[in-house]
């Protein structure tokens, strides 16, 4: 039983980059989520994945941001030419079967800094 | 459009004394709700949650009570102790409309005084 794990731990990157975030969900868990903390702020929804298709991604800021789920397990989350606004700690949280009222078990995050 | 509210940004408690954390909330439609526990470094950690049929949901020292009229909901925890010092955000969501995503709070810090 390992939890979720998100790699890396902490990104620093330049304005107008591109970013990839992992996150490995608990295996078996079909619903995958990702969410992003700003400074002062709770979490904020940005896609669910069912298996390996995204069933809402209407968390999602604007279209630099894109995510996959390609074989149902990992994710990858992309950002395309960064932004220093979209620096927040990316979080991803998993659940069993994705129904409602499923405890989501979040990972770690990924602390993601745009200079 | 903040939909889950906790207006109290930090709160500190005595150790043993009664911790209450509140929540607001607007949509009428949420129909499930949640606290998660979150330490520094570290990803939120489901606590307990409440059906909106319910009013009042008990775990050990932590309870968590709902005013549907109101639209508000506290958490509980008696006796607190210093490791729930910790930041708590309340989650909502509408298990029957939208998929099963949670709509968060901006949190409130919780220091416990030994």
């Amino acid at each position: 039983g390992a939890g979720v794990s998100q790699t890396p731990s902490n990104k620093v990157t330049e304005k107008g980059k591109y970013v990839e975030l992992r996150c490995d969900p608990i295996s078996g868990h079909t619903a995958l989520y990702w969410y992003r903390q700003s400074l002062g702020q709770g979490p904020e929804f940005l896609i669910y994945f069912q298996g390996t298709g995204a069933a809402d991604d209407s968390g999602l800021p604007n279209d630099r941001f894109f995510a996959v789920r390609p074989e149902g397990s990992v994710s990858t989350l992309k950002i395309q030419r960064t932004e220093r606004g979209d620096s927040a700690v990316y979080l991803c949280a998993s659940s069993p079967h994705g129904v409602g009222g499923e405890t989501q078990y979040f990972g770690p995050g990924t602390r993601l800094l745009v200079l | 459009d903040q939909q889950v509210k906790q207006n109290s940004p930090s709160l500190s408690v005595q150790e043993g004394r009664i911790s209450i954390l509140n929540c607001d909330y607007t949509n009428s439609m949420f129909d499930y709700f949640l606290w998660y526990k979150k330490y520094p470094a570290e990803g939120p950690t489901f606590l307990i949650s409440i059906s909106s049929i319910k009013d009042k949901n008990e775990d050990g020292r932590f309870t968590v009570f709902l005013n549907k009229s109101a639209k508000h909901l506290s958490l509980h925890i008696v006796p607190s102790q210093p490791g729930d010092s910790a930041v708590y955000f309340c989650a909502a969501s509408d298990r029957v409309r939208a998929t099963n995503k949670l709509i968060f709070g901006t949190g409130t810090l919780l220091a416990v005084q030994p």
